[in-house]
């Protein structure tokens, strides 16, 4: 079973849609939970980051972590074109710790 | 905002040379990472770095690789014999200390072509 899990997409949606972004985990250790964004041929942009179970709230985007399920999700409220990109979930036991990333999943948001 | 810069944008590099890739990590973070993303792959981890030393490397990161902080700004990762199957994006991160989560912000990257 692979540490982190996600499905690679495409997933295309029109202009408004929200849009449910999801991984699951294996490794009970990861306690730090992290949402990035890479552009074609650009690093990772941090998007969201939580600690534990909950959601955290910040604009259009939504991060919710489920650790009993091992499971965490990004909801963008009315998505916009500008959101086409690759998210990617990352984890980790501990601040200063190794990420462990999703493979990501590409999203396409037509007008 | 601060930023994570990388040089060079993208460097090619016969197989079996040494190339040195560079990072300007943010000014006030005192903690350094390299992963690499080869093509279609996920971001893996390589090493992490923290007062002149290694804190965790992955099994990647083998006696090939090796990092340095030469002054107080730049942040090195050399590979002393390149092989084909390092070609990929290398990507710099630093974090800041504190209390709680200091999440790693990351560089657009080195694109590393082995010939």
């Amino acid at each position: 079973q692979k540490e982190v899990e996600q499905d690679p997409g495409p997933l295309s949606v029109p202009e408004g849609a929200i849009v449910s972004l999801n991984c699951t985990y294996s490794n009970s250790a990861f306690q730090y939970f992290m949402w990035y964004r890479q552009y074609s041929r650009k690093g990772p942009e941090l998007l969201m980051y939580t600690y534990s179970s909950g959601n955290k709230e910040d604009g259009r985007f939504t991060a919710q972590v489920d650790k009993s399920s091992k499971y965490i999700s990004l909801f963008i409220r009315d998505s916009q074109p500008s959101d086409s990109a690759t998210y990617l979930c990352a984890m980790t036991p501990g601040g200063y710790q190794k990420v462990t990333f999703g493979t990501g999943t590409k999203l396409q948001v037509i007008p | 905002e601060p930023e994570v810069t990388q040089t060079p944008s993208h460097q090619v590099t016969q197989m079996g040379q040494e190339v040195i890739l560079r990072c300007v990590p943010i000014s006030n973070h005192l903690y350094f990472y390299w992963y690499r993303q080869i093509l279609g792959q996920k971001v893996e981890f390589l090493v992490s770095f923290y007062n002149n030393e290694i804190s965790e490397k992955s099994e990647i990161f083998d006696d090939q690789f090796s990092v340095e902080r030469p002054d107080g700004s730049n942040f090195t990762l050399k590979i002393r014999s390149t092989k084909l199957e390092d070609s990929a994006m290398y990507f710099c991160a630093s974090s800041d200390t504190g209390q709680g989560i200091q999440p790693q912000h990351f560089g657009d990257g080195t694109r590393l072509s082995i010939l």
